[in-house]
């Protein structure tokens, strides 16, 4: 089973609102990413957690905020969002942070209206 | 620096046509990890192929195969008798060892498969 899950697959959210994207894997995996995806662009990382702690943050805004409550859940909390973070999220496992490949979940496209 | 370069932005076939898409990599470093995923129009990215640098021999997967060529910093994949199913942006990734947890990603080539 190499499954991602994110949830929801689709949301419309306004610039007051406060939302969260979830992504649940049971690889075992130890690592698990945020990446954004602009339409036409590759994937960019915006956080990586390694064992449950955020190992990298690429300098994203604080109205992002990510949360890892367990070795199988990464959130992603949304806040006051801009029309131009609409966008394709995708969450990704993999079994460690130098070597492994990364597992992508399908994503969530995200319209900030 | 570590760059990942995919020059081929478009590329569109008839079913059946063997299609190459490139892939030319940059890194200082002398062990890193190469990557394809393949993106259909869901979004998903698909996993489908990780490369070690110290490992040369090319692969073949069905009717996938990959060329690794550290000489020229290449690692260029070819879809055999292509299919409509093939259609979707393919993006190669470099990975390198004590550096960084991030995928370099290229900028992706688009691949339309016509009936």
């Amino acid at each position: 089973d190499t499954e991602v899950t994110q949830t929801p697959k689709h949301l419309v959210m306004g610039m007051t609102n406060k939302k969260s994207l979830k992504c649940e894997q049971h690889m075992g995996h130890r690592a698990m990413y945020w990446y954004k995806q602009k339409a036409k662009k590759p994937p960019e990382l915006m956080f990586v957690y390694s064992y449950e702690k955020l190992s990298i943050n690429e300098s994203v805004p604080s109205r992002f905020s990510p949360e890892c409550p367990n070795s199988s859940l990464l959130n992603l909390h949304l806040h006051a969002l801009q029309p131009e973070d609409s966008a394709l999220y995708l969450c990704a496992s993999s079994q460690d942070v130098q070597v492994a490949e990364a597992f992508f979940g399908q994503g969530t496209r995200l319209t900030v209206v | 620096a570590q760059k990942v370069t995919q020059a081929q932005t478009e590329i569109s076939v008839v079913e059946k046509e063997d299609v190459t898409l490139d892939c030319v990599y940059e890194t200082r470093d002398t062990t890193y990890y190469l990557f394809w995923y393949k993106q259909p129009p869901s979004g998903e990215l698909v996993f489908l192929i990780r490369r070690n640098s110290f490992d040369e021999q090319n692969e073949i997967s069905g009717r996938y195969s990959w060329n690794f060529q550290k000489s020229t910093s290449s690692f260029n994949f070819t879809i055999t008798a292509s299919q409509v199913v093939d259609s979707a942006v393919y993006f190669c990734a470099l990975k390198f060892k004590g550096g960084s947890e991030k995928l370099v990603f290229g900028k992706g080539t688009k691949l339309t498969v016509n009936p």
